[in-house]
């Protein structure tokens, strides 16, 4: 069974710029997490999506969006870009949300100029 | 308060010795869940174990376990005979909320495990 995909891998954008990050989970999973890692504030939560709908929301601005297809593959938007939304940005997928025994994507680094 | 606290920033363990990561939580939900990754250097987080708040027995997964002591609130990655391949960052998490509802999910700041052959 093929692993929790995300693309790209690497992004250079310069400030102001909007960009969309993609993942694809595994088969099956219908919960798709996204995670934001950066050195200084480690790994903290945007938000989850489950069946097409936002189910939770981390402390994000709006410039941070997210949205869920009926396949289950999700898409993340950040909006004009700060030079702190420089991360690694993770997706994670998980077959329901009661045991939350998520599977990491390889994650997206975001560089911002 | 933290909600989840590792206090170990970095541990050195030999190669087929045991070790315990310790981690502790802050939660005032009665449903909650608490897990361990793994995120070797290529960066990928790696699922390792789960504990639910109701279960009774204490989570294993093969040379991984989960020490779980409710009313302490705390919930020990026990690695045992460790590996070369177990060097890496580990993270405690931990899951607020019901499956139904409204969930919260916050991590630790992770210890960095390095094992000396």
């Amino acid at each position: 069974k093929a692993g929790v995909t995300q693309t790209p891998r690497y992004l250079i954008k310069t400030r102001g710029q909007q960009v969309t990050l993609s993942c694809s989970p595994i088969s099956g999973h219908r919960s798709v997490s996204w995670y934001q890692q950066t050195p200084g504030q480690g790994l903290q939560f945007l938000f989850e999506y489950f069946s097409e709908t936002q189910r939770n929301k981390g402390n994000f601005p709006g410039r941070f969006s997210g949205r869920q297809f009926s396949n289950s593959r999700s898409e993340m938007n950040v909006s004009t870009l700060e030079l702190g939304d420089s991360a690694l940005y993770l997706c994670a997928s998980s077959l329901n949300r009661d045991r939350y025994e998520q599977y990491f994507g390889p994650g997206t680094r975001l560089t911002v100029t | 308060a933290q909600k989840i606290t590792q206090t170990q920033p970095g541990m050195f363990v030999q190669e087929k010795e045991a070790v315990t990561l310790d981690c502790t939580y802050d939660t005032s939900d009665p449903s909650y869940g608490l897990f361990w990754y793994k995120q070797p250097s290529s960066g990928e987080m790696i699922f390792l174990i789960y504990q639910g708040s109701y279960d009774q027995q204490n989570a294993t997964e093969g040379r991984y376990s989960l020490n779980f002591q409710k009313a302490r609130k705390s919930a020990n990655l026990v690695i045992s005979a460790s590996q070369l391949g177990d060097s890496a960052m580990y993270f405690c998490a931990m899951r607020e909320g019901s499956a139904g509802g409204y969930q919260k999910v916050t991590f630790g700041t992770g210890t960095k495990l390095q094992v000396i052959p």
